[in-house]
């Protein structure tokens, strides 16, 4: 079964809005990762955050963990058209070696 | 700087039919290496990874297999082909060196559909 799970499933936002895109998990994590996926293509790596963090910025993005929750968000400031991708949250387990993808968020920013 | 190529990027293949797909890494060495599908609107479920050459986990048991004759290549195959193997197959890599704890970067997937 999916280890996370984005909340919500779709998003449609007007450009210059945030964006808030929260994702559940399960079990006890070594980090937590999102990715963003444009149609049709691969997934490109956007934040990482270990257990020990609880939040984390890179440019217009702002990530939380909350581990006593198991739960993390994603924010995206000032969006723009170009964001319009899904979003998707993976996690590693505590003493595993591979990523857990959740069913990811479609966000529509319109322009 | 590190790249990771996918071919083909769409496929049409007939029920029963065989498949390989490739999967290469450049500018890297020793990489661990993944195969994902995704099926239309959902996540990634990890289908195979290799530490080296040679050394091939499983995730899911299924009709596919997976290989690593070099140590940048992957390759997923099957011998036939089933209606369920239809989807987005995502290869990705990351460093030696840290493993799951790093970020992984992703081919630009094959969309592979199943007649």
């Amino acid at each position: 079964s999916q280890q996370g799970e984005e909340d919500p499933q779709a998003l449609s936002i007007q450009e210059g809005e945030n964006a808030t895109m929260n994702c559940s998990y399960k079990t006890s994590i070594n980090n937590l990762q999102w990715y963003r996926q444009n149609s049709g293509r691969g997934l490109v790596h956007l934040i990482l955050i270990r257990s020990n963090e609880r939040e984390k910025h890179s440019g217009r993005l702002r990530v939380t963990l909350d581990t006593s929750k198991k739960s993390s968000s994603l924010l995206i400031t000032a969006s723009r058209a170009a964001d319009t991708a899904s979003y998707f949250c993976a996690t590693v387990k505590t003493g595993a070696n591979n990523l857990f993808f959740g069913t990811g968020t479609r966000l529509t920013v319109i322009p | 700087s590190q790249t990771i190529h996918q071919w083909p990027a769409t496929l049409v293949q007939p029920v029963g039919s065989p498949l390989s797909l490739e999967c290469t890494v450049e500018g890297t060495s020793n990489p661990n290496l993944y195969w994902y599908r995704q099926a239309a609107g959902r996540g990634l479920q990890l289908l195979f990874y290799s530490v080296g050459i040679g050394q091939i986990s499983s995730e899911v048991p299924q009709n596919l297999s997976a290989s690593r004759p070099q140590d940048r290549q992957f390759i997923l195959s099957s011998k036939k082909l089933l209606l369920s193997d239809s989807g987005f197959y995502l290869c990705a890599w990351t460093p030696q060196m840290g493993g799951a704890n790093q970020p992984q970067h992703f081919g630009d997937g094959t969309r592979l559909s199943i007649l």
